[in-house]
């Protein structure tokens, strides 16, 4: 059974840096592409990064372009988030999911539960 | 950067059938995706490429994709279908993965 789970989360100041994690467990990690997801309290989704499963092809949304940066260990099956420069706007529940491999593969096919991320004074 | 434009809610009664539209321009080109989201849950996949079903997932749902709109259809809806419904497209000309802006679906 896929197992994502995501840890790292919580309250950080602006202007400050978290890292989170995503514990990957039940397949085959070096194989999928991976990405990040956010959702601002009672807002819809966001796309924030995605990883190719090499690690050769990384995206970023707008909004975090140069102050996230994603990365993975397939040794240790776990992708990660660097966020720094944090601002009330990056409050969200961050979710890790795995693409898919059939068809376009542009697609989540599971997901993490999701860790919170609290930006305040 | 790319737009995909949802209904912010759809009631049906139990039973019938829903439709949740997504609107984009020339969506039709895209693979389209589509989640399902409860509260407190994290999202589900429902329908991907258009019209393909993951495994688990009942063929009451399905997905359809022409010109600038896509849907996702719901036949014979059951109260545990109450959620949130997102779509989700690849946008190739930025390198970014867009979500629409989700539709509330009300099962009366």
């Amino acid at each position: 059974e896929v197992h994502l789970v995501e840890s790292g989360g919580g309250l950080v100041r602006p202007g400050g840096s978290l890292r989170l994690s995503c514990a990957a467990s039940g397949f085959m990690f070096n194989t999928y592409d991976m990405t990040w997801v956010r959702q601002a309290p009672g807002k819809g989704l966001e796309w924030v990064s995605y990883s190719s499963n090499s690690g050769t092809y990384i995206y970023y949304a707008d909004s975090v372009k140069g102050r996230f940066t994603i990365s993975r260990d397939d040794a240790k099956n776990s992708l990660f988030l660097q966020m720094n420069s944090l601002r009330a706007g990056d409050t969200a529940v961050y979710y890790c999911a795995r693409h898919g491999l059939d068809g376009s593969g542009r697609y989540f096919d599971s997901w993490g539960r999701g860790i919170l991320v609290t930006v305040s004074s | 950067s790319y737009v995909l434009t949802q209904p912010p809610s759809v009631s049906v009664a139990p039973g019938q059938t829903a439709s949740i539209s997504c609107g984009g321009n020339k969506i039709g080109r895209k693979s389209v995706q589509w989640y399902q989201q409860k509260p407190g849950q994290a999202p589900v996949l429902v329908v991907y490429d258009d019209s393909d079903r993951p495994s688990g997932i009942p063929d009451r749902f399905s997905g359809s994709n022409s010109g600038n709109t896509a849907a996702l259809t719901i036949t014979r809806v059951e109260a545990g279908d109450e959620a949130d419904y997102y779509c989700q497209v690849w946008d190739s000309s930025s390198d970014h993965y867009v979500f629409g802006s989700g539709t509330k679906v009300t099962v009366l």
